[in-house]
């Protein structure tokens, strides 16, 4: 059964930064590329970066680019979301999903989410 | 970027009656697209991909349609679980992948 799952979500304070975590499981983990979407609260889904299976390539939306940083572990199963220089506008529930291809895909399986909050 | 319109913002229905979402993209996405539905204190789930593939394990009375810009999903007869916000997404013209800003569908 494919499963991913986030960690690391919590209150940070305005210009901090956090590290969240995706631990996957159910299939070949470095077949697929991943990717971060989050909800701002009450609001709709907002795409956030995606990495390729290799880890070789990545793009980001023009509102983190700079700020936050995707990598992966092939060997772990897990793939990371370094976010820097958080703002209030950052909060929200992170969610991982793999895609369905090697350097994009539809996101075919999602884990529960993370929340962060940043806020002083 | 793509720019996805979904409508209506809130559809009021009852079980057993036929729902049709619409998505209208801002410029032509072929066929990259995709449907979600999203249930309360839930995460999305993928209901349809390529503007008409049901995704694994999605029930038959799910389907979407379209081409290009104009895009619709439809549930042809509703069940109380069916009940929940849809988003629609494309991913012809990325970065960024972009997401509609969703229909909620409510128990009429």
């Amino acid at each position: 059964e494919v499963q991913v799952l986030e960690s690391g979500g919590g209150l940070v304070q305005p210009g901090g930064s956090l590290r969240l975590s995706c631990a996957a499981s159910g299939f070949t983990f470095s077949t697929y590329a991943m990717t971060w979407v989050r909800q701002a609260p009450g609001k709709g889904l907002e795409w956030v970066s995606v990495i390729s299976n290799s880890g070789s390539s990545t793009e980001y939306a023009d509102s983190v680019k700079g700020r936050f940083t995707i990598s992966r572990d092939n060997s772990k199963s897990t793939m990371f979301l370094q976010m820097n220089s958080l703002r209030g506008d950052d909060t929200a529930v992170y969610y991982c999903a793999k895609t369905s291809g090697y350097s994009t895909g539809w996101f075919d399986y999602w884990g529960p989410g993370t929340l962060v909050t940043v806020s002083s | 970027e793509i720019v996805l319109t979904q409508s209506p913002a809130t559809l009021s229905l009852s079980p057993g009656e036929r729902a049709t979402l619409s998505c209208r993209a801002s410029q032509s996405v072929t066929s990259y697209l995709a449907w979600y539905q999203q249930r309360p204190g839930q995460a999305p789930r993928l209901l349809i991909y390529d503007a008409s593939t049901r995704a694994t394990g999605i029930p038959a009375r799910f389907s979407g349609s379209g081409f290009g810009t104009d895009f619709t999903l439809t549930i042809s007869s509703l069940e109380p679980e069916d009940f929940a916000v849809y988003y629609c997404q494309q991913r012809f013209i990325w970065p960024p992948i972009t997401f509609g800003q969703g229909t909620r569908l409510e128990i009429k």
